[in-house]
């Protein structure tokens, strides 16, 4: 079945560099990647999604690139500011699943001052 | 205001004493969800339910039931909690054919 990676579990990064999350999926036929973020104490809220016919998207200082040859998509945060800080989930749509998703296990980014 | 919520959303209890944990949605969504996150396990879904009477296990439902009496509300059961289902629980909802969820507030439960 569809089985999603995330890596890596934890990322420190210097406060205004860039921060960098990959996910791999298995299954070629899944065809929507979203990014959910989770803030320390609170609910899981999406901050950006791909589906397979777009290569790369962009919102303000977050982008999701998509690589369906090599079945990995990354999320890019730059100039990273403290309120960055959460615990980021990557997950995949399973086809044929009426429109359920498979989760990656998180990474926790901390911002460092 | 559209939300899901939760309630409660701290409980402690003690292993054997069934226990419910409620979720209501106010979006007219079809879909609802139960997950468990646990510290480098991410979400696992429990159940999901694709509208009224129609419930289906996720990934880990030993344990568990639901149950879908009306479009708005998805209860989660524990007929009797161990300590190996303390967790931080969360209750999704969506609009189909759509995927984006939209988590309630989380509920923390320690089986003791």
């Amino acid at each position: 079945g569809e089985n999603v990676e995330q890596h890596p579990s934890t990322l420190s990064v210097q406060e205004g560099d860039s921060a960098v999350i990959k996910c791999t999926y298995s299954d070629s036929a899944s065809n929507y990647f979203p990014w959910y973020k989770q803030e320390l104490g609170k609910r899981p809220q999406l901050i950006i999604d791909i589906r397979s016919n777009v290569g790369e998207k962009k919102d303000q200082r977050i982008a999701v690139t998509l690589n369906k040859t090599a079945k990995h998509f990354s999320l890019h945060i730059t100039e990273t500011q403290p309120e960055d800080s959460a615990v980021y989930f990557c997950a995949a749509s399973i086809p044929n699943s009426n429109y359920q998703l498979i989760w990656g296990a998180g990474t926790k980014l901390i911002i460092k001052p | 205001e559209a939300q899901v919520t939760q309630n409660p959303r701290y409980l402690i209890t003690v292993t054997g004493k069934k226990l419910t944990v409620t979720c209501s949605q106010n979006m007219n969504h079809e879909y609802m969800s139960w997950y468990r996150q646990d510290p480098g396990l991410g979400l696992r879904q429990i159940y999901y339910s694709m509208n009224v009477e129609v419930t289906d296990k996720g990934d880990v439902p030993e344990g568990y039931k639901v149950s879908r009496k009306e479009k708005r509300n998805f209860p989660l059961i524990l007929e009797s909690p161990s300590p190996n289902q303390t967790s931080l629980y969360f209750c999704a909802s969506k609009a189909l054919p759509n995927y984006e969820q939209y988590f309630g507030p989380g509920t923390r439960l320690t089986v003791t």
